[in-house]
């Protein structure tokens, strides 16, 4: 069974300081990752994908992967207020047609 | 506001009706997706379409019925649903269906069954 996993949080952390949100799985197959925030009532929005192993960034938003250890994270940095939202982790898998596997969420919360 | 249109936003009905959610998108993508998705829940895929036919069907009841006349439009008909029906129904879309392509939301469309 593929799975991954996140800390379904709450995770507090104050305004102006770095958020790390992590993800495993458990799938070696696995060769894209996918970082989406979902508002309280809203729909997903994509905000990061990585492929390759290292770091990504966009903005105040870098993405890392470890292929060989099996997780990806997402840091913010400054975090913000408006940054609070669920943060969902999303893997595909090569051959499955495009389907992605979903971690359960973070639950991020910036505090002013 | 999101490329992927979805309608209507809201919809209540009861167990015995028949309704069809909608989903557009002008960006020209040959895959589109249907999720459901339950509270504090991650989306849960239903349908997969490429290039306008059914490639994956994620063993989901006859009551939910998709349709892809195009390749900007997808619907999903329901029909005898059930109250555990109620839920956010996500359109998505990407360029082509694969394990590397980023796939865009749309708004959704919050069912609710009487």
């Amino acid at each position: 069974q593929k799975e991954v996993e996140q800390n379904s949080g709450p995770l507090s952390v104050p305004e102006g300081a770095i958020a790390s949100l992590n993800c495993t799985y458990s799938d070696r197959g696995s060769q894209s990752f996918f970082w989406y925030r979902q508002y309280s009532g809203k729909s997903p929005e994509l905000i990061m994908f990585i492929y390759s192993n290292g770091d990504k960034e966009d903005g105040r938003f870098t993405a890392q992967l470890n292929k060989a250890s099996q997780y990806v994270s997402l840091l913010i940095r400054d975090s913000q207020p408006s940054d609070s939202a669920t943060y969902l982790c999303a893997v595909g898998t090569y051959n499955q047609g495009g389907k992605l596997i979903f971690g359960q969420g973070t639950e991020l919360s910036v505090k002013p | 506001d999101t490329e992927v249109t979805q309608t209507p936003k809201h919809l209540v009905m009861g167990m015995t009706n028949k309704k069809s959610l909608k989903c557009e998108q002008h960006m020209g993508h040959r895959a589109m997706y249907w999720y459901k998705q339950k509270a504090k829940k991650p989306p849960e895929l239903m349908f997969v379409y490429s290039y306008e036919k059914l490639s994956i069907n994620e063993s989901v009841p006859s009551r939910f019925s998709p349709e892809c006349p195009n390749s900007s439009l997808l619907n999903l008909h329901l029909h005898a649903l059930q109250p555990e029906d109620s839920a956010l129904y996500l359109c998505a879309s990407s360029q082509k269906s694969g394990e590397d392509q980023p796939q865009h939301f749309g708004d959704g469309t919050r069912l609710s069954i009487l």
